[in-house]
């Protein structure tokens, strides 16, 4: 079965600070990746989403980036963050790592607060 | 996508059955109905999905309307930790991104 990772799980920065959280996938090869931010009580919004290593589609313009240097690996970055960055940043991956009919998995999340 | 409407929340009784709408009237033939839950604090939990048949599973059943302009999720015997926000979102099941938009869900609350 597959299994997505993130990581840190929580972090604090300030603001204008760099950013970097980290999404691994186990279980799957070749998957489309995914990036949702959710911010205080606030429903889910995509950000990202990568179809193969070096694919990356924006969904909506922000301070933040993403990459895929690795086939099970997707990084989320930015190089200034702002307060209006502040939020819960899930990772997903859809069953067996395809994206037809499938039903998505989404990591544990990273709770990022902006000061 | 369609989009969709649910309402902002409810409640349920512990042990009585929730039903959960939802309304997609703008659905397409090839797009599927999806639910989805929202523990606090988690990421979102995969509970179902159809096309135009009802479906069930062990964790709930999806009743979709003739014409699929509406459905229902319903939790046979809701408990306190099927507390959470439940979304329904409808997508297209094949192509090669498999994004998901999600609304603003439905909070219910389950009390004893």
């Amino acid at each position: 079965s597959q299994t997505i990772h993130q990581w840190p799980a929580t972090l604090v920065q300030p603001v204008g600070s760099p950013l970097s959280l980290e999404c691994t996938v186990e279980g799957t090869s070749n998957p489309n990746l995914y990036w949702y931010r959710q911010a205080a009580g606030r429903g889910l919004q995509l950000l990202f989403y990568s179809v193969g290593i070096g694919q990356i589609s924006s969904e909506v313009p922000q301070n933040l980036s993403a990459s895929r240097p690795q086939d099970r690996q997707f990084i989320l970055s930015s190089k200034k963050l702002l307060l209006s960055d502040s939020g819960f940043y899930l990772c997903a991956c859809p069953r067996g790592g395809g994206g037809t009919y499938n039903e998505q998995f989404f990591g544990p999340g990273t709770r990022l607060t902006v000061l | 996508d369609a989009k969709t409407t649910q309402p902002p929340s409810m409640d349920c009784a512990e042990g009585r059955a929730a039903n959960l709408p939802c309304n997609h009237s703008t659905i397409s033939g090839n797009e599927y109905v999806y639910w989805y839950r929202q523990i606090h604090s988690q990421g979102p939990q995969y509970i179902i999905h159809g096309l135009k048949n009802n479906e069930t599973n062990e964790m709930a059943s999806l009743i979709i309307t003739e014409d699929r302009k509406s459905s229902t999720l319903i939790l046979p015997h809701a408990t306190l930790r099927d507390t959470a926000v439940y979304y329904c979102i409808v997508r297209h099941g094949s192509g090669n991104t498999g994004k998901l938009i999600f609304g603003q869900g439905t909070t219910l609350q389950v009390k004893p």
